[in-house]
């Protein structure tokens, strides 16, 4: 079964500095999907960025990227010049192609420090 | 504007009562989903569903229920069977498991506490 470990509970960091979320993954499958979820105060869960397993180059979306590391089943978030908006828990996830299912890691809590 | 409503945002429920929460979404998607998120955990699937009149098991399916009669709407109850209901229960929703990404849209959420 495919599982998605979060291995920070919680991460701080000052507003305007940069933060990196570990997040990594177990599967035997070759065609999948990333994503990373950012869940704040009011719980509604958003998507941040998306990644395919195929495809080499890490996504980014405005000051959020990832480090896809597929050997290595890494799949990392880092957030650049990070805002008070950005606090939140932040979730990973996995979904094997064709499957509908998506697994959740167990959260990162983000804080950002004025 | 299209999105998922959830209703209602809170619920209480006695002990041994069943209830059922609503899930509604106006962005003509054929999938739709139901979560479960427990405090220091991540989302658990209870149960899915790809098209009308069809739903299958997630993973923590016992003591729930759902029905899809139409297509904008995936209601929840949660069965007297279910042994630990207080929860936060998200649905969610997305374009067709044929669709690359498959990306799932979230409702609001509905916090349910059983007295």
């Amino acid at each position: 079964a495919q599982t998605v470990t979060q291995s920070q509970p919680e991460m701080s960091v000052q507003e305007a500095e940069t933060v990196t979320l570990s997040c990594t993954y177990d599967t035997s499958e070759s065609d999948y999907y990333l994503f990373w979820y950012k869940q704040p105060p009011s719980r509604q869960m958003i998507l941040v960025i998306r990644q395919e397993a195929y495809k080499q180059q890490n996504a980014t979306e405005n000051r959020f990227s990832v480090n896809f590391q597929k050997a290595a089943k890494s799949f990392s978030l880092k957030i650049s010049d990070s805002q008070l908006g950005d606090a939140a828990m932040y979730f990973c996830a996995y979904r094997r192609s064709g499957a509908q299912k998506l697994v959740f890691g167990q959260g990162t809590r983000l804080t950002i420090n004025p | 504007d299209g999105g998922i409503t959830q209703s209602p945002k809170y619920l209480f429920r006695k002990e041994g009562q069943n209830v059922t929460l609503s899930c509604e979404q106006n962005l003509n998607h054929d999938a739709m989903y139901w979560y479960r998120q427990d405090p220091g955990q991540g989302l658990r699937l209870i149960y899915y569903s790809q098209i009308v009149n069809d739903f299958q098991k997630g993973d923590i399916a016992e003591g729930y229920s759902v029905s899809r009669e139409k297509k904008e709407s995936f209601p929840l109850t949660v069965t007297s069977a279910q042994k630990n209901p207080t929860a936060f229960y998200l649905c969610a929703s997305s374009i067709s498991s044929g669709s690359s990404y498959n990306e799932q849209f979230f409702g609001p959420g509905t916090r349910l506490t059983v007295l």
